[in-house]
């Protein structure tokens, strides 16, 4: 069974960090490309960042609104995919979930499976 | 960007009817768009992608149409368990884009 699970997330002032996690089972973790979206309370869903996977040399894709601020990284080692949240801003206060990617090249890369979220507040 | 745009943003209906969410991209993304199912408190839920495929284990009773810039989600004979926020998404290029959600509600 295909499990997404995250953690990490939490009460940090302006200007903080925060790092989460998305702890991943029941699939060959290292074969896919894996999302951060995240929603606001009350708002719709916002795509966050991509990381692709070994074959495709781990790179990744930022939404321009985390760009420079958040980083994405994974350790196949441990099937877990993070989000490294750098000078957070009150606008970043959302439930974060991790989503998986199927597809490939020809068809585009859609997710299947979305973790249950987490939660960061970004308040004083 | 490419911008997503779905309409209506609510919609009340009972069992048993058919219903039908339309999405617009600002600009052509062939088929390479999906469609979730999110209920309160609750992560999004897969439903379609390349826009008329089903994901597995998904009813029937759904089901996508559309390409290019103009899309439509539809539930046949709406069921209790469908009452939810409806989604749509783009994966055909960067930043993935969400429309802003069809809230499907009790009449």
């Amino acid at each position: 069974e295909v499990q997404l699970v995250e953690s990490g997330g939490g009460l940090v002032q302006p200007g903080g960090s925060l790092r989460l996690s998305c702890a991943a089972s029941g699939f060959t973790f290292s074969d896919h490309y894996i999302d951060w979206v995240r929603q606001a309370p009350g708002k719709g869903l916002e795509w966050v960042g991509r990381s692709r996977n070994k074959a495709n040399s781990y790179t990744a894709e930022y939404a321009a609104s985390v760009n420079g601020r958040f980083t994405i990284s994974r350790d196949d080692s441990k099937n877990s995919l993070y989000l490294q949240m750098n000078s957070l801003k009150t606008e970043d206060t959302a439930v974060y979930y991790c989503a998986r990617d199927v597809g490939g090249r020809s068809s585009g890369y859609y997710f299947d499976y979305w973790g249950q979220g987490t939660l960061v507040t970004v308040s004083s | 960007d490419i911008q997503m745009t779905q309409s209506p943003s609510s919609l009340s209906a009972s069992v048993g009817d058919r219903v039908t969410i339309t999405c617009r991209a600002s600009q052509g993304i062939s088929t390479w768009l999906a469609w979730y199912q999110q209920k309160p408190e609750k992560a999004p839920k897969s439903l379609i992608y390349a826009a008329s495929s089903l994901q597995s284990g998904v009813p029937s009773r759904f089901s996508g149409s559309g390409s290019g810039t103009d899309f439509t989600l539809t539930i046949s004979s709406l069921q209790p368990e469908d009452f939810a926020t409806y989604y749509c998404q783009q994966y055909f290029s960067y930043p993935l884009t969400f429309g802003g959600g069809t809230k499907v509600e009790i009449k």
